[in-house]
């Protein structure tokens, strides 16, 4: 299994609402990372996990949570999002660190619209 | 922190010419740059990855050269096909950094038949 399964694919989402993002893999991977992709731009790091523990967070507001539960699952908890959050939300995961960089496989995304 | 710039921003080729893309890396402890396709509603996809030990890297139509001294790597995609069409994006790692990647801005590439 070489697939990143990310739902829902689409959400639509009040300012007050509560919502989560959910990731799996069973490729054995160690990392996985949250992107955020705005339409025509690169996708940007949210977080990275890495053996289960929060190893990056850059910067991003408190409305957003991550969390994952165990090696194959990665969660995105959303609470009080602005209109400005809309985007693609992009899951991916790799194996951990050798010398090198390790490749990122990327699921296909949740597409949010916060209105 | 890393900085990566990929140029050009669109390019149109017509089917069956090559299509090279670049990119220029700021942080001269990087040492993996992949690159990604990426189509209209579609997830990322890794296409072709060089580390830094090598120089250069080819998987049948296309290929990836980097120069560590310059600090720059390309994609060179030969005998074009309009499935090629897609947003491409360069990336490369900060050491150090956890496991974070650094994308470049993405590159436009329409083949037309």
């Amino acid at each position: 299994d070489t697939e990143v399964t990310q739902t829902p694919k689409h959400l639509v989402m009040g300012m007050t609402n509560k919502k989560s993002l959910k990731c799996e893999q069973h490729m054995g991977h160690r990392a996985m990372y949250w992107y955020k992709q705005k339409a025509k731009k690169p996708p940007e790091l949210m977080f990275v996990y890495s053996y289960e523990k929060l190893s990056i967070n850059e910067s991003v507001p408190s409305r957003f949570s991550p969390e994952c539960p165990n090696s194959s699952l990665l969660n995105l908890h959303l609470h009080a999002l602005q209109p400005e959050d809309s985007a693609l939300y992009l899951c991916a995961s790799s194996q951990v660190g050798g010398d090198f960089g390790e490749k990122l496989f990327f699921g296909s995304g949740t597409q949010l619209s916060v209105l | 922190g890393e900085n990566v710039e990929q140029h050009p921003s669109t390019l149109s080729v017509q089917e069956g010419d090559s299509a090279v893309i670049k990119c220029t890396y700021s942080d001269s402890a990087s040492n993996y740059f992949p690159w990604y396709k990426q189509e209209l509603g579609k997830r990322p996809q890794l296409i072709i990855d060089i580390r830094s030990n090598v120089g250069e890297k080819k998987d049948q139509r296309i290929a990836v050269t980097l120069n560590k001294t310059a600090k720059h790597f390309s994609l060179h995609i030969t005998e074009t096909q309009p499935e090629d069409s897609a947003v491409y994006f360069c990336a490369a790692n900060l050491p150090g950094g956890g496991d974070k990647l650094i994308f470049g801005t993405g590159t436009r590439l329409q083949v037309f038949p």
